[in-house]
């Protein structure tokens, strides 16, 4: 049971380029988000998922699309890398019942956007 | 606006002494209220939940937090600090989008420093 991971761990990007983060949970949660962490920002919301096939836009969705075929994976795709997005990124995922409030969350992706 | 403060970014305490970490909300209805704690290059991990019941709650690594809904606060504590508590420490609540979907919002942030 691995739980929540994330690919890559590390990456870095130059402004233009485009890349996708993968989130993999195997606890058959029907929740899934995506967060950045930014230094004195907390974690802000960019996307989410209340199911597979299903996507909606949190506090900070510009420049990311997601996407989630499959239950158990999270996608999330940076079209055109902007130096802005240079960040931590985390995903975290949850079930749906009253008892399964809590996040799981992913040891993180660092990105860098030169 | 939903919200949630923490208003200190730093709390620094001696091991062996007791800790608060600050949190206050503002949503609408009854708040679910979480901390999360996260140690350096690692995800957060849940540390405890409100939910209802009663108003203080406890969790891992002997801590606990006491729900105040007329301070609209959920402040952390432990009765004795340990080195290794240093790490930094979320608040977060949950806000509903709509009928039966939710999202959560998170603090800033404080930085807790446990001193020898």
């Amino acid at each position: 049971n691995a739980g929540v991971t994330q690919t890559p761990k590390f990456r870095v990007l130059k402004t233009g380029q485009s890349m996708t983060l993968l989130c993999a949970q195997d606890m058959n949660h029907e929740y899934m988000y995506w967060y950045r962490q930014d230094p004195g920002m907390g974690l802000r919301l960019i996307h989410y998922s209340v199911g597979e096939g299903t996507t909606a836009k949190g506090e900070v969705p510009d420049g990311y699309n997601v996407s989630r075929l499959k239950k158990q994976n999270f996608l999330l795709g940076l079209e055109s890398a902007a130096p802005s997005q240079t960040s931590v990124y985390f995903c975290a995922s949850k079930g749906f019942r009253r008892e399964q409030e809590t996040q799981y969350f992913g040891p993180g992706t660092r990105l860098l956007v030169l | 606006a939903q919200s949630v403060a923490q208003p200190e970014d730093q709390v620094n305490v001696a091991e062996g002494n007791p800790l608060t970490v600050k949190c206050t909300y503002s949503v609408s209805g009854n708040p679910y209220l979480f901390w999360y704690v996260q140690y350096p290059n690692r995800g957060l991990q849940f540390l405890l939940k409100y939910i209802t019941g009663d108003n203080l709650v406890k969790g891992s690594y002997g801590f606990e937090a006491e729900f105040n809904k007329s301070q609209t606060s959920f402040h952390l504590k432990k009765p004795s600090a340990l080195v290794s508590d240093s790490a930094l420490y979320f608040c977060a609540v949950r806000v509903g989008v709509n009928s039966g979907t939710y999202k959560y919002i998170f603090g800033t942030g404080t930085r807790l420093k446990v001193l020898a």
